[in-house]
């Protein structure tokens, strides 16, 4: 059963700094993964989304990274903003006993503050 | 387009009640998704329909839940009888494509249940 863990499971950081979050997951056989943002009392909005076949992907200020053979993938985000404050989710979509189905970790909440 | 619309927004009941959550999806999405999200347990998927059709329900938690889409442009989330346990927000999602082409997921914002 695929597990999903996302490291920290909150910050807090000033106006402009860069961050890093990172999400880690048990089963290898995943064929693509999605960070997810998610607002108080409002659903998840789809960021990024990395095939397994690549690497990383990127928008905006946001890059992902993917390393799918380690079970990892890294959300960068550049310069951040207070209109960044969210929980971040990652999911991977899985095979193998997880076939066609999207885990997600437990996100990490972010706070920006000016 | 409007996005996946659930409703209720949110719901108080007793236990014993029944819980109906509704959800329309995206016009011309095939695929729609039931997850529920706890404290507890992060988002868990309850079940998915492609055209209509219940793909695979292994996430549903017990008997008493049950889920239908009688039609392309709707689908309900039943609880019958509901329980303490299952106070949690409930979220619809859409996808135009199968989950395994980039099909990405198009979430609403969710019905909040609380079971007293």
């Amino acid at each position: 059963k695929q597990e999903v863990t996302q490291i920290p499971a909150a910050l807090s950081v000033p106006e402009g700094e860069n961050l890093v979050l990172n999400c880690s997951f048990t089963d290898s056989a995943i064929y693509n993964l999605q960070w997810f943002r998610q607002d108080p009392g409002k659903g998840l909005t789809s960021l990024l989304l990395i095939q397994s076949s690549q690497r990383e992907q990127t928008s905006g200020r946001l890059n992902a990274s993917l390393d799918k053979s380690s079970g990892r993938s890294t959300l960068y985000i550049a310069a951040s903003q207070p209109g960044d404050s969210a929980t971040y989710l990652c999911a991977p979509l899985g095979g193998g006993t997880s076939y066609g189905k999207l885990t997600f970790g437990q996100g990490t909440i972010l706070t920006v503050h000016p | 387009d409007a996005g996946v619309i659930q409703s209720p927004r949110h719901e108080v009941t007793e236990m014993g009640q029944e819980v109906t959550l509704r959800c329309k999806p995206i016009s011309g999405h095939d695929y729609l998704f039931w997850y529920r999200q706890t404290m507890m347990r992060g988002l868990e998927l309850l079940i998915y329909f492609n055209n209509n059709v219940p793909i695979d329900d292994s996430g549903m938690p017990e008997d008493r839940f049950s889920a239908k889409m009688p039609n392309a442009s709707f689908s309900t989330l039943k609880i019958q009888p509901s329980e303490p346990r299952d106070s949690a927000v409930y979220f619809c999602a859409s996808s135009q494509r199968p989950p395994l082409v980039s099909g990405e997921l198009f979430f609403g914002e969710g019905s909040r249940l609380t079971v007293l």
